[in-house]
């Protein structure tokens, strides 16, 4: 079964820093998605993504946050200087077109900001 | 606004008993609802889903049941097993031009042998 990549899966950086989370979303579907989930807290909606550009977004994705699909595989997730409240789970999602259709989700990177 | 809100953990259940984890939400307009399952170290996977009242989501034994009138879809399942110990997130999905996915806090089930 067609699966959602994301690497790495742990990324350790300073405060400061820039991060780029990456994400392989399955190659048919249309609308692709982050969310995060800080340690033992609940699953953050982020930021929605079809047809090249941001359909929606949280209060959580201010101007330090860009996504971009800089081809036609990959799905990333930069975080231009980072805090150290960055620190949770990523998580990219995809979807095909629809509500009812559910989104398929990575295993996660953990990031942790020093 | 629209939200989800789910029982708090953790459950604690004997190899067997019966489950249930509670789930309502709040919604404008009509929407999908969702069980995800998230086990230690890993990444959310969908369990069930229902798309419109009166659907009945199934998988791996556990059932939920889209219900309009009490904005609910309660987990269940008759008999859990040690392997089901993980965390049940419940969620809904709404065309809201992106069609974002909310969740709810999330549950965490422990099952003893």
């Amino acid at each position: 079964e067609p699966e959602v990549t994301q690497t790495p899966s742990h990324q350790v950086t300073q405060m400061g820093q820039e991060v780029i989370l990456r994400c392989v979303p399955i190659s048919n579907h249309l609308y692709f998605y982050w969310y995060r989930q800080i340690l033992g807290q609940k699953v953050e909606f982020l930021v929605s993504f079809y047809n090249n550009e941001i359909s929606e977004k949280s209060e959580i994705f201010d101007d330090q946050f860009s996504v971009e699909r800089p081809d036609g595989s990959n799905f990333t997730l930069k975080i231009r200087s980072t805090k150290l409240e960055d620190s949770a789970m990523y998580f990219c999602a995809s979807s095909g077109t629809g509500d009812s259709q559910p989104q398929h989700f990575g295993d996660g990177t953990r990031l942790s900001i020093l | 606004g629209d939200s989800v809100t789910q029982m708090e953990g953790p459950v604690t259940l004997s190899e067997e008993a019966f489950l249930t984890i509670n789930c309502t939400y709040t919604a404008t307009g009509y929407p999908s609802l969702f069980w995800y399952v998230q086990y230690p170290g890993e990444g959310l996977q969908l369990l069930l889903k229902a798309t419109k009242a009166d659907d009945k989501g199934s998988n791996k034994g556990f059932e939920a049941t889209y219900r309009k009138e009490t904005t609910s879809f309660h987990l269940e399942k008759g008999s859990v097993q040690v392997s089901d110990s993980a965390v049940y997130f419940c969620a809904l999905s709404l065309n809201t031009g992106g069609f974002k996915t909310i969740f709810g806090a999330g549950t965490r089930l422990f099952v003893k042998a």
